[in-house]
């Protein structure tokens, strides 16, 4: 059981818009602590996607966008694209546990 | 260009002890925190331990405190990772993750991992 909850799975198709919540508690999210988003392709290392709630790395496509509310937060990718089939993670510092704590991930499936 | 290349994974027997290492290149090193972060095959991810950039600040998952130890030596762009009494819950793909900020942020460079396996 993660400390960061997220739904395993989410589809759409192709063009259509998907999101991806990651519901935290008080001593994580809530405590206003950053979330980060990650997006791991089959078979390779994970890469950033979003840092600090809704910031996008250099060369991430605009079609990724995040938001930060109360305990939760959530990735919304527009414009779905089968090079968009990955599982995604979310990430916060959790101060409970002195350490960082993940979500369990949401694979994304494009019809 | 940013690089991470881990190492000393393998297959150990339970109980056992194995030190991973990674070598950074293409940065200061000594101006990030680095984290170690594991993922089970067919699992999700997770935060092993973080380091921040003078090693004043260390941190472990409860799954792992009290048996593995981080520590980096700056001179030499390295990372390393104790592995003592190891499980076979330990089995997993190692990460090598560099942090945004000299403390703990978030990964924005990954190493491709080294596999530890934990098995008789």
């Amino acid at each position: 059981q993660s400390v960061l909850t997220q739904p395993p799975s989410v589809s759409g198709a192709p063009g259509r818009r998907v999101t991806i919540s990651c519901t935290g508690s008080s001593s994580n999210i809530g405590a206003g602590y950053d979330v980060h988003w990650y997006q791991q392709l089959p078979r390779t290392a994970p890469k950033l996607l979003i840092y600090g709630n809704v910031n996008r790395p250099s060369g991430v496509p605009d079609r990724f966008s995040g938001s930060r509310s109360g305990t939760s937060a959530s990735l919304a990718i527009t414009g779905l694209q089968a090079e968009d089939e990955a599982d995604y993670y979310c990430q916060s510092y959790d101060i409970s546990l002195s350490g960082w704590v993940f979500g369990g991930g949401t694979k994304v499936t494009v019809l | 260009e940013v690089q991470l290349v881990e190492s000393g994974g393998g297959l150990v027997q339970p109980g056992r002890s194995l030190r991973l290492s990674c070598v950074a290149s293409g940065f200061t090193f000594d101006d990030y925190a680095m984290h170690w972060v594991r993922q089970a095959p067919g699992k999700g991810l997770e935060w092993v331990s973080g380091i921040s950039w003078h090693g004043g600040t260390i941190g472990y998952a409860d799954s792992v405190k009290g048996r593995f130890t981080i520590s980096r030596d700056n001179a030499k762009n390295s990372l390393y990772l104790q592995m003592n009494s190891l499980r076979a819950e330990d089995t997993a793909f190692y990460y090598c993750a560099k942090d945004q900020r000299s403390g703990w942020y978030s990964v924005d460079f990954w190493g491709q991992g080294t596999l530890v396996t934990v098995s008789s």
